[in-house]
């Protein structure tokens, strides 16, 4: 069976763009979180959506946006990048949403967005 | 603020020791309890759960809880060098809350 998938794997931007990341889930898993990993820092969570309704949030700007489709894959949209945006975006997998739950998180190999 | 605490490291251990990894939690409603390993450049590979107080062994790894401390670890028995990245503790109350994780070296 297929993991999560992700997609691009690297990308390099400028100042103030815009980009789009793009993630499928295991079959079967209804559950997407996005997640950013700094170097040298633990992932931080930016958004979770469940049944295509968003279900947190993280701390980050309203520069920061997130979509889940039908199928369960979910886009991850960031607008006026800026340095430090910087980063491996993770995107991850679960069966249920995460409150209240006791499912476990897989994680793709990530997206490596660099802000030039 | 939810914090998950680890000790950054470095951490070494010869080959065949024992690695003892530990991670504090701030939020009492935490129900599941993660570890992660991250080799450089890539992303983290779940290794171990645990959701209730007690151990968990899974080969060569065992996991700890204790709820009333609010602590969780990772021994790693016969360490490899291949046992050598960044294990990330995470916490799942609401969210999924991560540590900054600990690098840990096995030296042959």
């Amino acid at each position: 069976d297929a993991g999560v998938t992700q997609s691009p794997t690297h990308l390099i931007k400028t100042r103030g763009q815009h980009v789009t990341l793009r993630c499928s889930p295991i079959s079967g898993h209804k559950s997407v979180s996005w997640y950013q990993q700094v170097l040298g820092q633990g992932p931080q969570f930016i958004f979770q959506y469940y049944e295509k309704e968003e279900r947190g949030r993280g701390n980050f700007p309203d520069r920061f946006s997130a979509r889940q489709f039908p199928n369960y894959s979910s886009e991850l949209n960031v607008n006026a990048l800026l340095l430090g945006d910087s980063a491996l975006y993770l995107c991850a997998s679960s069966l249920n949403s995460l409150a209240g739950g006791t499912g476990e998180l897989f994680f793709g190999e990530g997206s490596r967005l660099t802000v030039l | 603020q939810k914090e998950v605490e680890q000790n950054s490291g470095p951490l070494s251990v010869p080959e065949g020791a024992i690695a003892s990894l530990n991670c504090t939690y701030s939020d009492r409603v935490s129900q599941s309890f993660f570890w992660y390993r991250q080799y450089s450049g890539k992303s983290p590979e779940l290794i171990m759960s645990i959701y209730s107080n007690g151990d968990k062994e899974d080969g060569r790894f065992t996991a700890q809880l204790n709820k009333a401390s609010q602590y969780v670890s990772l021994l790693i028995r016969d360490s490899q060098p291949s046992d050598s990245a960044t294990y990330l503790c995470a916490v799942r109350g609401y969210q999924l809350t991560f540590g900054k994780g600990t690098k840990l070296s096995v030296i042959p």
